[in-house]
């Protein structure tokens, strides 16, 4: 069974904090992973991508991907209140993107 | 635009009416997918399509059923709905089954009396 981890959370920071969101999957066979942002009730939509080991930065977000360890992260520095929603960590099996329960961030003004 | 739409948006209904929602894609996508989503149990993939007239069943299929008549549409039907199908339904679609991110339609939200 392929799985996707994450603490459910919530995690609080406060306005301009580095927010840490972990995830670990369970399978080796995947190239790719995703992290995306889902305010309450509307659709999930993409942040980032990563299919290398190493770190990938996009302006305030940064991806980690530990294939060895089979660990992604991302950190998003400057948080900010817009920041607050359920962010979704994703391992795409080809036929099956498989995605974590979600972490719930709440950044505090 | 480039999107996935969905429809209806909400819809109220009875144990037993057929009904379905439509998902169609204008980003000539082979790959497309139903997940619903229910508290404290996240994203699960209901049923996946690589291409037109390639269906597979995903994690939670029963209850469900799905066509691929065409490239860009990929409907959800429920034969006989039940209040354990009241659920929060997203269709997504991507460029093939190994590459790229997937795109989320808006969402219809479900309900079964």
């Amino acid at each position: 069974q392929k799985e996707v981890e994450q603490n459910s959370g919530p995690l609080s920071v406060p306005e301009g904090a580095i927010a840490s969101l972990n995830c670990t999957y369970s399978d080796r066979g995947s190239q790719s992973f995703f992290w995306y942002r889902q305010y309450s009730g509307k659709s999930p939509e993409l942040i980032m991508s990563i299919y290398s080991n190493g770190d990938k930065e996009d302006g305030r977000f940064t991806a980690q991907l530990n294939k060895a360890s089979q660990y992604v992260s991302l950190l998003i520095r400057d948080s900010q209140p817009s920041d607050s929603a359920t962010y979704l960590c994703a391992v795409d099996y080809g036929q099956n993107f498989v995605f974590g329960p979600g972490t719930r961030l709440s950044v505090l003004p | 635009e480039a999107q996935v739409t969905q429809n209806p948006r909400y819809l109220i209904t009875v144990t037993g009416k057929k009904l379905t929602v439509t998902c169609s894609q204008n980003m000539n996508h082979e790959y497309m997918s139903w997940y619903r989503q229910d508290p404290g149990l996240g994203l699960r993939q209901i049923y996946y399509s690589m291409n037109v007239e390639v269906t597979d069943k995903g994690d939670v299929p029963e209850g469900y059923k799905v066509s691929r008549k065409e490239k860009r549409n990929f409907p959800l039907i429920l034969e006989s709905p039940s209040p354990n199908q009241t659920s929060l339904y997203f269709c997504a679609s991507k460029w093939t089954r190994d590459t790229g991110e997937l795109f989320f339609g808006e969402g219809s939200r479900l309900t079964v009396l």
